[in-house]
C-alpha cells in the first residue's frame, strides 16, 4: 500500500516556466487537497477536492491550477512559476467523512530562480 | 472560519524532561481538533485527534492532549521525550461535517541531550 504519492521531489524552475506537480493515492479517498509549506506560516490550503470532477479554491489559490479526473490523481499545475511560489507542496488526501485522518506525502520542494 | 494559534515557534527541552506544546483555536462553529508530527524531511502524520466525548486523548508515541472548551485550547503533551521526538508540531482544526483543516504555524521541538 503506497499511501499518496508525489512527483518530483525536487524540482527548480526559472520565472515564467510552468509545471505540473503530480499526486496519486490508492487507498480510494474522495477527499484529496494541496497545501504549500512556508518557514513560520505552516501550511496553507491551495485547493481541494471532494471527488472527481470537483474542485474548489483554497486560501492561496492564485497561480494554480488543479483538475480531478480520476478518484486516484490530483495534480497541480503552476501556470508561470514565480519565485514567491518557492515552497515545500504537500499532496493529502482522507475520506470525506469529518474528523478523518489525512495521509500526506513526502512533499515536493520547489525552487524558482 | 477557523483559525489556529500556535504560540511557540521554538521549544527546547532536556532529553527525559516533560513537554507542553500549546495550541489554542478561534472558531464560530464546533471543530474537531488533531495533532500531526512531521519528522525532518517528511510528510506530516497523526499523533492524535479529538472528536468528542472525554476530553484526554491519547496518541501515538506516549503523546496526550487535552481539550478545553472554555479555554479553546487543545495542549499537547509528554511526561518524558527522546530524542527520537525531534520534529516539527502542528495543530490543526476542521469544522464538524467538513474534511478542510486550518493549520497552526507549528512548534519545532528540539531535545536536548
Amino acid at each position: 500500500n503506497a499511501g499518496v504519492t508525489q512527483t518530483p521531489k525536487f524540482q527548480v524552475l526559472k520565472t515564467g516556466q510552468s509545471m505540473t506537480l503530480q499526486c496519486a493515492q490508492d487507498m480510494n479517498h474522495e477527499y484529496m487537497s494541496w497545501y504549500r509549506q512556508d518557514p513560520g506560516m505552516g501550511l496553507r490550503l491551495i485547493h481541494y477536492s471532494v471527488g472527481a470532477g470537483i474542485t474548489d479554491q483554497g486560501e492561496v489559490p492564485n497561480g494554480y491550477n488543479v483538475s480531478r479526473s480520476t478518484t486516484e490523481d490530483f495534480p497541480l499545475r503552476l501556470l508561470s512559476a514565480a519565485p514567491s511560489q518557492t515552497s515545500v507542496y504537500f499532496c493529502a488526501s482522507s475520506y470525506r467523512t469529518g474528523g478523518t485522518e489525512a495521509f500526506f506525502g513526502q512533499g515536493t520542494r520547489l525552487t524558482v530562480v | 472560519a477557523q483559525s489556529v494559534t500556535q504560540l511557540d515557534s521554538q521549544v527546547p527541552v532536556f532529553e527525559e524532561a516533560p513537554v507542553e506544546l500549546r495550541c489554542n483555536y478561534s472558531s464560530s462553529v464546533s471543530v474537531y481538533l488533531f495533532w500531526y508530527v512531521q519528522y525532518p524531511n517528511q510528510g506530516l502524520q497523526l499523533l492524535l485527534k479529538y472528536l468528542s466525548g472525554s476530553t484526554l486523548v491519547k496518541g501515538i508515541n506516549g503523546f496526550e492532549a487535552e481539550f478545553n472548551k472554555s479555554q479553546t485550547s487543545f495542549h499537547l503533551r509528554k511526561p518524558s521525550v527522546h530524542i527520537s521526538d525531534t520534529a516539527e508540531y502542528f495543530c490543526a482544526v476542521s469544522p464538524f461535517g467538513n474534511e478542510k483543516l486550518t493549520f497552526g504555524t507549528g512548534t519545532r521541538l528540539t531535545i536536548i541531550p
